[in-house]
């Protein structure tokens, strides 16, 4: 089963941009698309966008289009979200999430099953 | 974008009891609907895929089910580590789309 570590806290200028990463072990990285979920605090969940191994497509909410770039690298089996133009709005915790592909059914992919512990983006000046 | 709407978006329920939340979506997602489980500080953790299917090593005090647009988790016997925050979650079409949540509370 598949084990998604992120990377640690960030504290960011407003303006700037943050890279946050995830790395899978213990699966195969291609049967998985990995997805971005952030939560701002006191608030809900709420999905970025995701990205099908190994060469996409990737898929953004409307929200962030343009602001976020989601990327991974199969040579070393990690996942990467870009938020760039940061605002205080920003902050809050940054969750990846990986996704199977199932590719006997007309989705071609399932349910969110594995998460990552989360990573703390705060955006103050 | 497809609506997910949960009710009731808090609930007070005491050890032993058994609650239902709902899910409503404003179109119909087939049974593309998941649950997820978040307690505070924690990342969420995936209980239900697929409207019903419970993911590996979730017990079945945990149900679901529904098709279409409406679905409901059932949860028997409370324990008080299933006091928490309950998610669905639509992934039948992007953009992907949560519900508000449901608080879980001890009564």
């Amino acid at each position: 089963q598949v084990h998604l570590v992120q990377s640690g806290a960030e504290v960011k200028k407003p303006g700037s941009s943050v890279k946050v990463s995830c790395k899978a072990s213990g699966g195969t990285f291609r049967n998985y698309a990995i997805n971005w979920v952030r939560q701002a605090p006191g608030q809900g969940l709420e999905w970025m966008g995701g990205f099908i191994p190994p060469f996409g497509p990737t898929n953004y909410a409307q929200k962030f289009q343009g602001r976020v770039t989601i990327t991974a690298d199969e040579s070393t089996t990690t996942g990467f979200m870009e938020l760039s133009s940061l605002r205080s709005e920003d902050t809050a915790v940054y969750y990846c999430a990986s996704q199977p592909l199932v590719l006997v059914t007309d989705l071609g992919v399932g349910a969110f099953d594995i998460w990552g512990q989360g990573t703390m983006v705060t955006v103050s000046s | 974008d497809i609506q997910m709407t949960q009710s009731p978006s808090s609930l007070s329920a005491s050890v032993g009891d058994r609650v239902t939340i709902t899910c409503r979506a404003s179109q119909g997602i087939n049974n593309n609907l998941a649950w997820f489980q978040q307690k505070p500080g924690k990342a969420p953790k995936s209980l239900i895929y697929a409207a019903s299917s419970l993911q590996s090593g979730v017990p079945s005090k945990f149900s679901g089910s529904g098709s279409g647009t409406d679905f409901t988790l059932t949860i028997s016997s409370l324990q008080p580590e299933d006091f928490a925050t309950y998610y669905c979650q639509q992934y039948n079409s992007y953009p992907y789309t949560f519900g508000q949540g449901t608080k879980l509370e001890i009564k």
